[in-house]
């Protein structure tokens, strides 16, 4: 399995650019989100979804969009890039949450995005 | 805005001290308290998942407990290891499956 998946790596955008973060899971998990990571905030839920065709906003949602159209992934777009969405994203999922039963996230890589 | 509260922010000890460090946050709405381990240049990696007040878990050196009427949960290192260097989260779900994570409790051991 490689787990949870994301690329870029590595971005560099310039004010008012869009971009596609992606982010893909191989674990048939459920439950998908993604957070940002600044200095200091620790991470903070910005979308999440429940399962195929369901998402709902988090702590952070503005200035970003997400779908679900399939269980694998579940990519995060930036409308129009603005400085304060320089952060570190980071994807997760875990099994269902749907039926009460909780478990453990597991983390992608991150993506370390730069906005000029 | 929910508010999960970790202290304290860092921590020094040296190789063989044992340690703890608290995670506090609201007791209403409470589903489930994760610890997260984070190594730096990497991704965090789970280390529990509590939901029952007064649940307690351990792996190896580190344990964990619950107490979700007062809303706190303690991680304790026994005998700590330079290799347990690291930032350690929790994180609050609340009713709704959201997650809530506290700012990170940043552990370095000293050999």
């Amino acid at each position: 399995n490689a787990g949870v998946t994301q690329t870029p790596k590595f971005q560099v955008l310039k004010t008012g650019q869009s971009m596609t973060l992606q982010c893909a899971q191989d674990m048939n998990h459920e439950y998908m989100s993604w957070y940002r990571q600044d200095p200091g905030m620790g991470l903070r839920l910005i979308h999440y979804s429940v399962g195929a065709g369901i998402t709902d906003q988090g702590e952070v949602p503005n200035g970003y969009n997400v779908s679900r159209s399939t269980t694998e992934d579940f990519p995060l777009r930036l409308l129009s890039a603005a400085p304060s969405q320089t952060s570190v994203y980071f994807c997760a999922s875990s099994y269902s949450l749907r039926g009460g039963l909780v478990d453990t996230q597991y983390f992608g890589p991150g993506t370390r995005l730069t906005v000029l | 805005i929910l508010n999960v509260e970790q202290s304290p922010q860092s921590l020094h000890v040296q190789e063989g001290d044992s340690t703890n460090f608290t995670c506090s946050f609201p007791s209403s709405n409470f589903y489930a308290l994760h610890w997260y381990r984070w190594e730096t240049a990497k991704s965090p990696e789970a280390l529990f998942v509590m939901t029952l007040n007064g649940d307690e878990k351990k792996k190896g050196r580190i344990s964990a407990t619950l107490n979700t009427k007062e809303g706190y949960s303690y991680l304790y290192i026994k005998g700590s290891q330079p290799e347990d260097s690291a930032t350690y989260l929790c994180a609050f779900k609340d009713n709704f499956n959201k997650f809530y994570f506290g700012s990170g409790t940043k552990l370095n051991v000293k050999p």
